[in-house]
């Protein structure tokens, strides 16, 4: 079965502090994963994807195929990171925006 | 400006009525998603449709039914057969080929049955 699993419902860290969003797929084959969030009053939107091995907002993401898993880190947390943050995964054989969701993270940094 | 627009943002309803959430987008993408986000639950597909008049079920259809007559719009309607319709409603659009997943997302419609 494919499916998302975010382990983690909210996770609060320090301003300055590493961060690190944890998430696990279960699929078959080569996956496509995402990260999506959601900052407060505003609209859901793509942060990264593993097929771009790109850094935005000094977030980075790597895929572990031996571990299933596609974890968000940085290394250094700041205030305007609090957002909910979803993982998803392209659905096997699907259009481009067939995404199965992982049930978030809720990050919150502290000052 | 270029998006995605959902209306109306909040829609009260009675038991037993039908309610249809409009979906526009002006960024001439082919598809098109439902999604319901429900509080610990994350984003569950409702419908997608992948070119105009095709469109099909996601994994939770069963209560809801949608149209594609023009690309720009996907309109969603929750029936009385939908038993638990409270919940906030996201539409989005992908480019057909290309774009690699990213999907673009309205501000969503939180319907509240009463």
């Amino acid at each position: 079965a494919q499916r998302v699993t975010q382990p983690e419902k909210l996770l609060s860290v320090f301003k300055g502090a590493p961060v690190e969003l944890k998430c696990n797929y279960s699929y078959s084959g080569s996956p496509e994963l995402f990260w999506y969030v959601q900052y407060s009053r505003q609209r859901l939107q793509l942060l990264l994807r593993h097929i771009s091995r790109e850094s935005i907002k000094g977030f980075t993401a790597d895929l572990n195929k031996g571990e299933t898993s596609f974890h968000l880190k940085k290394p250094f947390a700041q205030e305007e990171d609090s957002a909910m943050y979803y993982c998803a995964l392209r659905r096997y054989g699907g259009s481009q925006g067939n995404l199965i969701f992982g049930k978030g993270t809720k990050l919150s940094v502290k000052p | 400006d270029g998006g995605i627009t959902q209306s109306p943002k909040y829609l009260f309803r009675k038991e037993g009525q039908n309610v249809t959430l409009s979906c526009e987008q002006n960024l001439n993408h082919d598809a098109m998603y439902w999604y319901r986000q429900d509080p610990g639950q994350g984003l569950r597909l409702i419908y997608y449709s992948q070119i105009v008049n095709d469109f099909q079920k996601g994994d939770i259809a069963e209560g809801y039914s949608v149209s594609r007559e023009k690309k720009e719009s996907f309109p969603l309607t929750v029936t009385s057969a939908q038993k638990n319709p409270t919940a906030f409603y996201l539409c989005a659009s992908s480019a057909g080929t290309g774009g690699h997943g990213e999907l673009f997302f309205g501000e969503g419609s939180r319907l509240t049955v009463l």
